[in-house]
């Protein structure tokens, strides 16, 4: 496999349940991020891993915790979620926190109901 | 300061036609300016990026314009072909941010045979 991959590619959830977004890269890469992206508004910044430590978490709520093992592996756990939370969830990796170029995955969608 | 304000939302053009997508920024910090093309069903892939010290990027039929004065940047495509018909997000950072991408809202473009 190459470049990045997330995993479901789709999801359906109850409002009181706990799942997790997987992300892996296969591109030798240092940074992860996951982005939000919903209908009708750009791209969000959630969370930021530079070499498995978190830089950067953009006032996301609680309900969403990122987990970084190892530089291929980003999670996001999903717990208690709310449909306005519905959305697709974008990995990104980069070569470095500094280098601009970012790779996308496919995303997850996600519905809350 | 930290938004890149996008036009237009959508974009209808004819094959062979000319497409421009304008963006605006205000936080003089930016100096990296990517694009990217996002399928239905597919993550954003970078379709050309551009740094402030040029006033202009082309790439095939894909071109940047950029003016540093005004804080704006603009994609030009041209001969628009049925393929090109896709989302495209403009997107700014500090370079030493890496993937720390502040997006546009996107413009979906339909490119007509």
């Amino acid at each position: 496999e190459t470049g990045v991959t997330q995993t479901p590619r789709h999801l359906v959830m109850g409002m009181t349940n706990k799942k997790s977004l997987k992300c892996e890269q296969h591109l030798g890469h240092n940074a992860m991020y996951w982005y939000k992206q919903s209908a009708k508004k750009p791209l969000e910044l959630m969370f930021v891993y530079s070499l498995e430590e978190r830089v950067e978490n953009n006032s996301v709520p609680s309900r969403f915790s990122p987990e970084c093992p190892n530089s291929s592996h980003l999670f996001l756990h999903l717990h208690t979620l709310q449909p306005e939370d519905s959305a697709l969830y974008l990995c990104a990796s980069s070569q470095e926190y500094v280098n601009t170029e970012a790779f996308f995955g496919q995303g997850t969608r996600l519905t809350v109901v | 300061q930290q938004q890149v304000k996008q036009s237009p939302q959508s974009l209808i053009v004819q094959k062979g036609g000319f497409s421009i997508i304008n963006c605006a920024y205000e936080n003089t910090a930016f100096d990296y300016f990517p694009w990217y093309q996002q399928f239905p069903g597919k993550g954003p892939a970078l379709l050309i990026a551009i740094r402030p010290d040029v006033s202009e990027k082309k790439e095939g039929r894909f071109t940047i314009s950029f003016n540093k004065s005004a804080k704006q940047f603009s994609l030009h495509i041209m001969d628009s072909q049925p393929g090109d018909s896709a989302t495209y997000f403009c997107a700014a950072t500090p370079y030493n941010q890496g993937g720390k991408l502040i997006f546009g809202q996107g413009t979906e473009l339909s490119v007509k045979p």
